[in-house]
């Protein structure tokens, strides 16, 4: 059964800050791995997708990338803003099974 | 489009009461997801549906829960009868499935469900 890990569980930094979320899952034999912003009582906006076969993507400040060997992806927010402060969720699609096993997130705080 | 649709949004209802979630997924995707999120277990897939045909309902929990796509455009999960460890926040996800495709799945706002 996928296990989906995220570290750490919490996090405050000040703005302006380059930071790294990291999420590992324990059966590499993934289709894609998603990685969700969720705000406080609100739903789930998708940042990025990586499909099995690539390595990173990027959209704006964002950069994610998928090593699916060693079951490790990583989330690189560039210079932070007090508006990047939410959790962030780590999600993987297993082949055979269309639908995403997540991780218990990570809380982001941005100080201004 | 305005994304997947769920309501209610919020729901309080009292132990043993019926309660019947909605969702209307995204015009054009074949596939629907029902998730749950609590503080203890996180995210959770209840069931999903490809071409309005349940694929997978290993998560739902027990035989108090199930769920129904009659159409394309349309899912229920009713909960009957409901107790207060179903309190949780229930999200409906959409995304087009096809083939070895990679789309993303789309997620609705979810309804916070009180049961008392």
């Amino acid at each position: 059964k996928q296990e989906v890990t995220q570290i750490p569980a919490a996090l405050s930094v000040p703005e302006g800050e380059n930071l790294v979320l990291n999420c590992s899952f324990t059966d590499s034999a993934i289709y894609n791995l998603q990685w969700f912003r969720q705000d406080p009582g609100k739903g789930l906006t998708s940042l990025l997708l990586i499909q099995s076969s690539q390595r990173e993507q990027t959209s704006g400040r964002l950069n994610a990338s998928l090593d699916k060997s060693s079951g490790r992806s990583t989330l690189y927010i560039a210079a932070s803003q007090p508006g990047d402060s939410a959790t962030y969720l780590c999600a993987v699609e297993d082949t055979g099974r269309r639908a995403l096993t997540f991780g218990s997130g990570t809380r982001l705080q941005v100080q201004p | 489009d305005a994304g997947v649709i769920q309501s209610p949004r919020h729901e309080v209802t009292e132990m043993g009461q019926e309660v019947t979630l909605r969702c209307k997924p995204i015009s054009g995707h074949n596939s629907l997801f029902w998730y749950r999120q609590t503080m203890m277990r996180g995210l959770e897939l209840l069931i999903y549906f490809n071409n309005n045909v349940p694929i997978d309902d290993s998560g739902m929990p027990e035989d108090r829960f199930s769920a129904k796509m009659p159409n394309a455009s349309f899912s229920t999960l009713k909960i009957q009868p409901s107790e207060p460890r179903d309190s949780a926040v229930y999200f409906c996800a959409s995304r087009n499935i096809q083939g070895l495709s990679y789309n993303e799945q789309f997620f609705g706002p979810g309804t916070r469900l009180t049961v008392l």
